[in-house]
């Protein structure tokens, strides 16, 4: 099955500053790169998604890059703020295949 | 709409005992799975359905039963908890076209159990 390894762990950012939380993939033919914000204590939400016809993706102050060839995917916020503390996941999907694949998070602190 | 509803939100079992917990979506989604959240491990698949009378497994469904008799429900069961079950789950739906899912997961609140 499909393997969804996610970089870092914990990361650390000063208010204002940018924070990018990196994903691989191993399936080639997965197509659907969504990801997730989980604030503590509450249910994972949709930030942002791409699909695999499309090289960047903008909404705001988050955008996600796909590199098909390297078969990875980023998540990049800008001009982050104290709200923006949450877990993020990254996940893959073959559209036919019917199972999402999760990284295994990243704990994201902004300081104020 | 209240989008997916899991209940309980918390509970306590003791070793060997039985429990189901319920999820109900108001989206008319085909999908439906659970997943269960482990400290560094992210959120892993461990049954899913494309619909009434179809299910399949995910990645962990060992100590798992799960049934879907109608568009709404999805309820899963654990037959015989163990502590190794002891893990926050959520169930999530999602729309279907043509056949194949064709993004946004919509995720319960989640349901934390402690297996003792």
């Amino acid at each position: 099955g499909e393997n969804v390894e996610q970089h870092p762990s914990t990361l650390s950012v000063q208010e204002g500053d940018s924070a990018v939380i990196k994903c691989t993939y191993s399936d080639s033919a997965s197509n659907y790169f969504p990801w997730y914000k989980q604030e503590l204590g509450k249910r994972p939400q949709l930030i942002i998604d791409i699909r695999s016809n499309v090289g960047e993706k903008k909404d705001q102050r988050i955008a996600v890059t796909l590199n098909k060839t390297a078969k990875h995917f980023s998540l990049h916020i800008t001009e982050t703020q104290p709200e923006d503390s949450a877990v993020y996941f990254c996940a893959s999907l073959k559209y036919n295949f019917n199972k999402f694949y999760f990284g295994s998070g990243t704990k994201l602190n902004v300081k104020p | 709409n209240a989008g997916v509803t899991q209940t309980p939100k918390f509970q306590v079992l003791k070793t060997g005992q039985s429990m189901t917990l319920q999820c109900a979506q108001d989206m008319n989604h085909e999908y439906m799975s659970w997943y269960r959240q482990d400290p560094g491990m992210g959120l892993r698949l461990i049954h899913y359905s494309v619909g009434a009378g179809i299910t399949d497994q995910g990645e962990v469904p060992n100590g798992y039963n799960v049934s879907r008799s109608t568009t709404e429900d999805f309820p899963l069961r654990l037959l015989s908890a163990a502590p190794s079950q002891t893990s926050v789950y959520f169930c999530a739906s999602s729309y279907r076209s043509g056949g194949a899912n064709t993004g946004e997961l919509f995720f319960g609140e989640g349901s934390r159990l402690t297996v003792l």
